[in-house]
């Protein structure tokens, strides 16, 4: 079993501004998800990007998936207030967690 | 997207007694759920894999004995903290995977415990 490492732990933007999160993890896998977790709620699943897919977007996200370097990235674009939360990456059909990267975006 | 309610959202108990928390999947059957614990400003702890008709799976650590779990349809599952002690006081989150779709966790409002 693994869990993704997201990297950094803690992000501070400035509404408007784009927003990029890391993840990393280290043995193969069929596909990657990412999640998120509003302070005191469950988590919301945002996307799964499969490992035969380089990229993907789902309206202001963007993530994107290098099998070679065991690697993701999730860009969130023109942030807003609301998009202030922990988010979390899933490496394969896993269930375990990381710590996440806590983004505060300042309206 | 499929959806999974947790009852209650909070509850607040005595020491030494038990509390159930309920999980359910709303619009599909999950032959599967997962129970997760959360302390504050940390990460979620998966406790135990929760499977219809059969015992629960636990993850190493998580006594099974205080933690029970009851998968009994494919609708519901429970969480039964046996004999609570502050040191429970947590937020429990629970998840399903819908199998018509493909991988994706969803999950619970989840449910935040006070043992006083």
């Amino acid at each position: 079993s693994q869990q993704g490492e997201e990297d950094p732990q803690a992000l501070s933007i400035q509404e408007g501004e784009n927003a990029t999160m890391n993840c990393s993890y280290k043995t193969s896998i069929n596909n990657l998800q990412w999640y998120r977790q509003n302070s005191g709620r469950g988590l919301v699943h945002l996307i799964l990007i499969r490992s035969n897919e380089r990229e993907k977007h789902s309206g202001r996200l963007r993530v994107t998936l290098d099998t070679s370097k065991k690697s993701s990235s999730l860009l969130i674009t023109a942030s807003r207030a609301a998009d202030t939360a922990s988010y979390f990456c899933v490496p394969g059909n896993q269930f375990y967690f990381g710590t996440g990267t806590s983004l505060t975006v300042i309206p | 997207g499929a959806v999974v309610s947790q009852h209650p959202s909070w509850v607040i108990c005595k020491s030494g007694t038990s509390v159930k928390i309920e999980c359910r999947s709303l619009d599909f059957q999950a032959t599967t759920m997962f129970w997760y614990r959360q302390f504050p400003k940390q990460s979620l702890m998966l406790m135990a894999t929760s499977n219809e008709g059969s015992k629960a799976t636990y993850e190493q650590g998580v006594e099974k004995d205080k933690f029970l779990i009851n998968h009994a349809s494919l609708t519901l599952s429970t969480l039964t903290v046996t004999s609570a002690h502050p040191e429970d006081s947590s937020f429990y989150i629970c998840s399903a995977r819908d199998p018509a779709g493909a991988y994706e966790q969803y999950f619970g409002p989840g449910t935040r415990l006070t043992v006083t």
